[in-house]
Parts: C-alpha cells; structure tokens; sequence
C-alpha cells in the first residue's frame, strides 16, 4: 500500500530564516506530488504540483519554491521567511489524472515569529 | 469567477439523524467531483468521488450527488455518529486530463450525542 510521510510535524522559526520541508511517497512510482497551505480556519491553497522530476509548477507567486529531486519526494524550500508564511502546510500525492483524487500527509504546522 | 461554495457556517445535528452538507460550484465543468474529511490539525482524507455521469454514489454511511445543471454536490451522512463529528470539504479537477486540484473551504460538522 501507498504512504506518505512529511517532516518535519511542527516548526517555529524567525523571519528571514530559511525553511526546508520534506516529503515522501512509499508504494507507488511516478506520483503526482502537491504542496498546499491552510490557513488558520481557511481551505486549501494550491502552491505548487509536480508530475514528475524537475518538473515544477506554481500556482502562486511568493516567497516558496518547490524542488522535486527524486521520484517520490517533494521539498518545499524558502531562502528568508515572512510572517505570512505561517500556516498549515500539507503535501499530497495522486495518482493523476482522469480522477484527481488526492491522499495527504499529516501536515506541518509553521509559525513564523 | 470560478468559485467553490461549502456553507461557511457549522452544522449541527443529533447524533442518529442525516446530515446534509452542500458544495455548489461555478464556472467550473468538472468531470470529477471529490469529497474529503479533516480532523482539526490533521491532514484530509479523501471519502469519495462521483462522476458526471453518475447521479449517486454510495459508501457505506455515505451518500454523494451531482447535479451539473444545478451544479451542485450534496453529502450525506445517514444515522451519524459523534465520530462523524469533522470538517468535509469538497473539490474538483477544473479541466478533463488536469492536474490541480481545487478545493472548497469546508463545512465543520457537529453531531451531538
């Protein structure tokens, strides 16, 4: 069976410093792989996808990139963070198209100070 | 604008009777319609996903429909639990072979024993 796992769980960092969240995939090759920020009380905004390696798309302009170095794993990276950065950060894999469904990891909670 | 529309506001219900949660949607033409379960600080958990096709889909306590005149989804859960008790939130793959996924803001439900 396919399992997800991300890391780090929690995370309190200053701004201006840089940010490393990993995640990887177990059980299945070639995944569709997403990163997407909650915040507080809000619903889930697409960041970035991948359909596979080196291949990055943005949804959003800020201050993230997404780097996809192996098949299975998917690192979402900032050089200096903003206090805006802070939320409820998630990655999921796919398994594509046509159906779209999306199975997550548990989350990183970011707080930005 | 596209926009996907849950009720913002939560339900609250008996434990034993039917909740009926209510995604309407517009501007998009989804082949594909997802519904999730999130537990407060944990990621969502995909449920189940109905077709354009498909008028009804059941999964044990679950029932989901789609209407693409209406364009609407309604979700129900029949003789719900306080285990029920979560925040369901639906999406959709704006565009046939696409890889983003969008997502509605969710519904919190509460069922009371």
């Amino acid at each position: 069976s396919q399992t997800i796992h991300q890391w780090p769980a929690t995370l309190v960092q200053p701004v201006g410093s840089p940010l490393s969240l990993e995640c990887t995939v177990e059980g299945t090759s070639n995944p569709n792989l997403y990163w997407y920020r909650q915040a507080a009380g809000r619903g889930l905004q697409l960041l970035f996808y991948s359909v596979g390696i080196g291949q990055i798309s943005s949804e959003v302009p800020q201050n993230l990139s997404a780097s996809r170095p192996q098949d299975r794993q998917f690192i979402l990276s900032s050089k200096k963070l903003l206090l805006s950065d802070s939320g409820f950060y998630l990655c999921a894999w796919s398994p594509g198209p046509p159906t779209g469904e999306l199975f997550f990891g548990e989350g990183s909670r970011l707080t930005v100070l | 604008s596209q926009k996907i529309e849950q009720n913002s506001e939560a339900l609250n219900i008996q434990e034993g009777k039917t909740a009926t949660l209510t995604c309407n949607y517009t501007n998009y033409s989804p082949a594909y319609l997802q519904w999730y379960r999130q537990d407060p600080g944990r990621g969502p958990v995909f449920l189940l996903l109905i077709r354009e096709n498909e008028k009804e889909k059941r999964k044990e306590r679950l029932k989901v429909t789609f209407d693409t005149t209406l364009k609407q989804s309604l979700f129900h859960i029949t003789a719900s639990q306080p285990a029920d008790s979560a925040t369901y939130l639906c999406a959709l793959v704006p565009d046939t072979g696409g890889f983003k996924t969008i997502f509605g803001a969710g519904t919190r439900l509460f069922v009371k024993a």
